[in-house]
């Protein structure tokens, strides 16, 4: 059974850096022609994909963030990872990774990041 | 960019009732379509892919249909444990609907 976490600080300052790791178990990321995604939710609010990575390194990013967004992956470690540079306060919500490529049938459980200084 | 329209924003109904939910696309997207369930606290939970499949897992009450820029979402008999929000997605550029939450009446 596939399982994803993520992990990462929980309060990020405006204007830094907001850094999320997603560590996959219960199967190789590199297994099968699966891609890897972030997606947010604000409090009481939709669902924002962000980005997505595939084993290969190759990505693809929501427009509206692609700016300030790389999504990295780290095969060795079955990770991949978010980073989101100039926060503000519009970047507080659930943060959540899951398993593509198409519809996304395995996600974790989700992290809040808050953005305050 | 595809913008995703769920329609109505929310439901109120009843155990046992047959319900709704409607999803448009603003272009034509295929079957390229899925439904999720999400309760409070949780993430969202995969129902429909591709229109119409049921995951598996998924109570057969689940249903989906549609093709194009018109898709539907069907609960045949309410359960209890179906009271919570519902989302579409397309993935052909990922955006989700809004969300309809199911509420009992």
């Amino acid at each position: 059974q596939v399982q994803l976490q993520e992990s990462g600080p929980g309060l990020v300052k405006p204007s830094q850096t907001l850094s999320l790791t997603c560590t996959v178990s219960g199967g190789s990321i590199s297994s099968g022609s699966y891609y890897w995604s972030w997606i947010r939710q604000p409090a009481g609010k939709g669902l924002e994909w962000i980005g997505r990575i595939y084993t290969s390194g190759s990505t693809n990013y929501n427009p509206s963030l692609k700016s300030r967004v790389t999504i990295s992956v780290d095969t060795s470690k079955n990770q991949f990872s978010l980073k989101l540079t100039s926060v503000t306060a519009a970047d507080t919500a659930v943060y959540y990774c899951a398993r593509g490529p198409a519809h996304f049938d395995y996600w974790g459980q989700g992290t809040l990041v808050t953005v305050s200084s | 960019d595809i913008q995703m329209t769920q329609s109505p924003s929310t439901l109120s109904a009843s155990v046992g009732d047959r319900v709704t939910i409607t999803c448009r696309a603003s272009q034509n997207i295929n079957s390229w379509l899925a439904w999720y369930q999400q309760k409070p606290g949780k993430a969202p939970k995969v129902l429909i892919y591709k229109a119409s499949s049921l995951e598996t897992g998924v109570p057969s009450r689940f249903s989906g249909s549609g093709s194009g820029t018109e898709f539907t979402l069907t609960i045949s008999s309410l359960q209890p444990g179906d009271f919570a929000t519902y989302y579409c997605q397309q993935y052909n550029t990922y955006s989700f609907g809004q969300g309809t939450k199911l509420e009992i009446k």
